[in-house]
This record gives C-alpha cells, sequence and structure tokens, in this order.
C-alpha cells in the first residue's frame, strides 16, 4: 500500500457546484497535511496547511479524519479556473519530509 | 521576481553526458529538496539538505548527486544521464522556524528529455 493515496480522476464538476475527495494515508503517526494545487507543466503551489482538525479558506475546506486516516478536500461554488490537480503531501512526525500523493484532477466545465 | 528559480527550464541531453541542475531561492529557507515527477507517480524526493553542511538521500537518489554550494543555492547533477531519468525536476524550499516550518514552496520546474 502506498504511504499516501488519491483517487487520480477526473472529477468532472459543473461550475457552481461542490467538489470533494480524499487522500488517505498509511502511517498513523503523521502529524502535518498540505494541499497543493498543480497545473499543468507548472510547479505545484500550497492551497491550504492542515495541523489540527480542518482548515477553510474561502471557498475550500480541508478536513482531517485521523480515526480513519484520511484527509479531505471540498471545493465549494467551483470556478472554471478550479480545474487543476490537487496533491495531497503528508509530513510523518519525525523529520521534515513531505510525502505526496499523486493527485486528483479536476475538471470544472461550464 | 520569483522566490525560487530553477535553470535551465527546458534540456534535452544524449545519453551519457552529464548535467547539472541549478535552484537558487530567496526566501532565505535553509532548507532544500529536489524532486522529480513522472505522469501517474506523483513527486518522489531524490536528495534534501536542512543546512549548507547537511545533504541526505531521498526514496530515489540513485544515478543523482547534489551540492549545497551556499544557504541559497542547491545544485543536482545526473553524472551519466539516462531515458529512464526523463521527468519534470522540481527544487523545493522549507523554513525551519516560525509558525509554518514545514510547508514547502517550489521553483518553476526543469522538463528534462534525456535520449
Amino acid at each position: 500500500r502506498k504511504e499516501v493515496e488519491q483517487d487520480p480522476g477526473p472529477f468532472n464538476v459543473p461550475e457552481g457546484a461542490t467538489v470533494a475527495f480524499n487522500c488517505t494515508y498509511s502511517n498513523s503517526a503523521s502529524q502535518s497535511f498540505f494541499w497543493y494545487r498543480q497545473d499543468c507543466r507548472k510547479e505545484p503551489k500550497l492551497l491550504m496547511s492542515v495541523y489540527s482538525s480542518g482548515n477553510e479558506d474561502g471557498r475550500f475546506t480541508a478536513q482531517l479524519n485521523r480515526a480513519s486516516q484520511y484527509i479531505s478536500l471540498l471545493i465549494r461554488d467551483s470556478k472554471l479556473s478550479d480545474s487543476a490537480t490537487y496533491l495531497c503531501a503528508v509530513r510523518k512526525a519525525a523529520g521534515n519530509k513531505l510525502t505526496f500523493g499523486g493527485g486528483t484532477r479536476v475538471l470544472v466545465k461550464p | 521576481d520569483a522566490d525560487v528559480t530553477q535553470t535551465p527550464r527546458n534540456r534535452i541531453t544524449k545519453t551519457g553526458k552529464r548535467i547539472m541542475l541549478e535552484c537558487s531561492q530567496t526566501k532565505g529557507h535553509d532548507r532544500m529538496y529536489w524532486y522529480r515527477q513522472d505522469p501517474g507517480l506523483g513527486l518522489r524526493l531524490i536528495y534534501y539538505s536542512f543546512d549548507v553542511k547537511d545533504i541526505n538521500k531521498g526514496e530515489i537518489s540513485d544515478g543523482y548527486s547534489v551540492s549545497r554550494q551556499a544557504q541559497a543555492k542547491f545544485s543536482l547533477s545526473l553524472e551519466s544521464a539516462i531515458p529512464n531519468q526523463t521527468a519534470l525536476y522540481f527544487c523545493a524550499t522549507s523554513d525551519n522556524g516560525g509558525s509554518t516550518p514545514y510547508e514547502q514552496y517550489f521553483g518553476p520546474g526543469t522538463r528534462l528529455t534525456v535520449t
């Protein structure tokens, strides 16, 4: 089993709709969690950090479920510009390395 | 100006050639990382450095070497390039303190093709 797993998608989302997807992690000692957004052939850009139970930033909400070992990202009122690949990253308790999932592709359509 | 820069942005090289990818940052971060990204495999860590005197192997360091010339500079070398090293390479940095010590910030990437 991979340390960090994501559904590759694509999630086809009508503009204005809500979409949510998960990232599961295998190491229960994981401490910090991050969502990055990556546009095609561009660098990942930090979208949100989660250090406790969750975080919210505008239309984006991240929720951490430690019991089931997953973190979710919810996008409300989807915009065409939200079309991208969303990467989940997890930090274990020891060290500062991040382990990335393979990404979830989201396509928002008119 | 970008906080993390990478040169070159694109490179095509032949099998067996030595190639160096360079990364510079103006964020003042102590920690720097090199990743490669392949379709469907996500980002994989090659090497990382927590300060100028610290170099550590990542999960896929074979065939690569690094040099931390200064706090702001971290270079990745392929001593003898092979076709399966064709990938998108990213440099990243992170702080070692403050309120967000683990967040990593990425450079624009280098697209490397080995023929």
